[in-house]
């Protein structure tokens, strides 16, 4: 079983519509983020959460909200879609390595690809 | 300035090639470093750790150079499942261990 998953997979929605994807994850991390990629660009960060009572704006957090409703649980809205926010949708857990690097690698879910008409 | 710089390539090579990526980051603070592989339309994912000493998994050797702020990724022997597009990925440890990732090197091996 993936250790992040994400539903829905596809989405096709209207413009106005408010719809919420969702994010769970397995691996017992404490971190979890979302991303979204437009075809030929980079990653950018919507919004991150730290822990359960921690929610941080990312870099291109407007017309987004987000919900941590448990350590393993991250939900991304849209309270009402437009077209430019047609894109794909990563949600990703990260949590301290235990190789002793101090470092954060982050893992990704297979994403949900979001389509606004 | 982007805080981690790639070429987006495409890095069009034969099969059997030897061929190597580099990324600028502009954070001298940041203290790990990371390569991710994306196929189309999938998610990235890990590919390795760079460490200071630098490190190789099989095929692919990762080196740091803290003084020119600069991360290099060698795929030796390219296998046509090589072609995708690859992540330099850097830390800020000024913003909680945050990934900084670059835009990305496309890759594509040839038969």
């Amino acid at each position: 079983d993936a250790d992040v998953t994400q539903t829905p997979r596809n989405r096709i929605t209207k413009t106005g519509k408010r719809i919420m994807l969702e994010c769970s994850q397995t691996k017992g991390h404490d971190r979890m983020y979302w991303y979204r990629q437009d075809p030929g660009l980079g990653l950018r960060l919507i919004y991150y959460s730290f822990d359960v009572k921690d929610i941080n704006k990312g870099e291109i957090s407007d017309g987004y909200s987000v919900s941590r409703q448990a350590q393993a649980k991250f939900s991304l809205s849209l309270e009402s879609a437009i077209p430019n926010q047609t894109a794909l949708y990563f949600c990703a857990t990260s949590a301290l390595s235990t190789s002793g690097s101090g470092s954060y690698e982050q893992y990704f879910g297979p994403g949900t690809r979001l389509t606004v008409t | 300035r982007k805080e981690v710089e790639q070429d987006p390539g495409p890095f069009n090579v034969p099969e059997g090639a030897t061929v190597a990526f580099n990324c600028t980051y502009s954070n001298s603070a940041s203290q790990s470093f990371f390569w991710y592989r994306q196929d189309c339309r999938k998610e990235p994912k890990l590919l390795m750790s760079v460490y200071s000493s630098g490190n190789e998994d099989g095929r692919f050797t990762a080196q740091l150079n803290r003084a020119s702020q600069y991360i290099s990724l060698l795929i030796r022997d390219s296998k046509l499942s090589d072609s995708a597009t690859y992540l330099c990925v850097v830390n800020d440890i000024n913003a909680g261990n945050m990934l900084t990732f670059g835009g990305g090197t496309r890759l594509m091996v040839k038969p």
